[in-house]
């Protein structure tokens, strides 16, 4: 049973670049979550998504934008890139309403 | 802002009991305790959780006390892999409730 898949793993974009990081849940669950992880901080929460929307957002910019599927895998976009951006973005994915949330390995996002 | 607060750091010998602490003074009654740690460069781990009965899992156990503001998750033998940083979170289950990392604490195991 795969768990919580990302891709990419690492990339490299430059300021003003949009950039789209792609999630794939465990298989059976429906939610997914994303953060972003900066060095030496704990993940910040950006959104989650159930049944194709979004049903919570953390403090960030509409530049951060997201997209749930049918078969509940999930893309994040970031538009007009800042260096600030670069962090390590995760994806959680959850059944609804059950407490447990699962990682992926992560997209690490390098701005230059 | 996280609720909860943890020592920044702490080391143990390997082999012997890990007693990780954890303050959530303003936890409310519907909260729920959770443990994650995160092993360098990879995605949080769940470890385990618990509402206010002590719980028990194959990776940990998790102490909480009676009045619920504060916790102890307990590795019984801390080994080189449990190596990590170790969050502590109080969240509501049930809902969309999102779960508030703090900076956790490293706890690093010395052979």
């Amino acid at each position: 049973d795969a768990g919580v898949t990302q891709s990419p793993t690492h990339l490299i974009k430059t300021r003003g670049q949009q950039v789209t990081l792609r999630c794939s849940p465990k298989s059976g669950h429906d939610t997914v979550s994303w953060y972003q992880q900066a060095l030496g901080q704990g993940p910040q929460f950006i959104f989650q998504y159930y049944e194709e929307e979004e049903r919570q957002r953390g403090n960030f910019p509409d530049r951060f934008s997201g997209h749930q599927f049918p078969n509940y895998s999930s893309e994040l976009n970031v538009n007009a890139l800042l260096l600030g951006d670069s962090a390590l973005y995760l994806c959680a994915s959850s059944l609804s309403n059950t407490g447990e949330l699962f990682f992926g390995e992560g997209s690490r996002l390098t701005v230059l | 802002d996280a609720k909860t607060t943890q020592p920044t750091s702490m080391d143990c010998a390997e082999g012997r009991a890990a007693n990780l602490p954890c303050n959530h003074s303003t936890i409310s009654g519907n909260e729920y305790v959770y443990w994650y740690r995160q092993i360098h460069s990879q995605g949080p781990q769940y470890i385990i959780h618990g509402l206010k009965n002590n719980e028990t899992n194959e990776m940990a156990s998790l102490i909480i006390t009676e009045d619920r503001k504060s916790s102890t998750l307990i590795l019984p033998h801390a080994t080189l892999r449990d190596t990590a940083v170790y969050y502590c979170i109080v969240r509501v289950v049930g809902g969309s409730e999102k779960l508030v990392f703090g900076k956790g604490m490293k706890l690093t195991v010395n052979p």
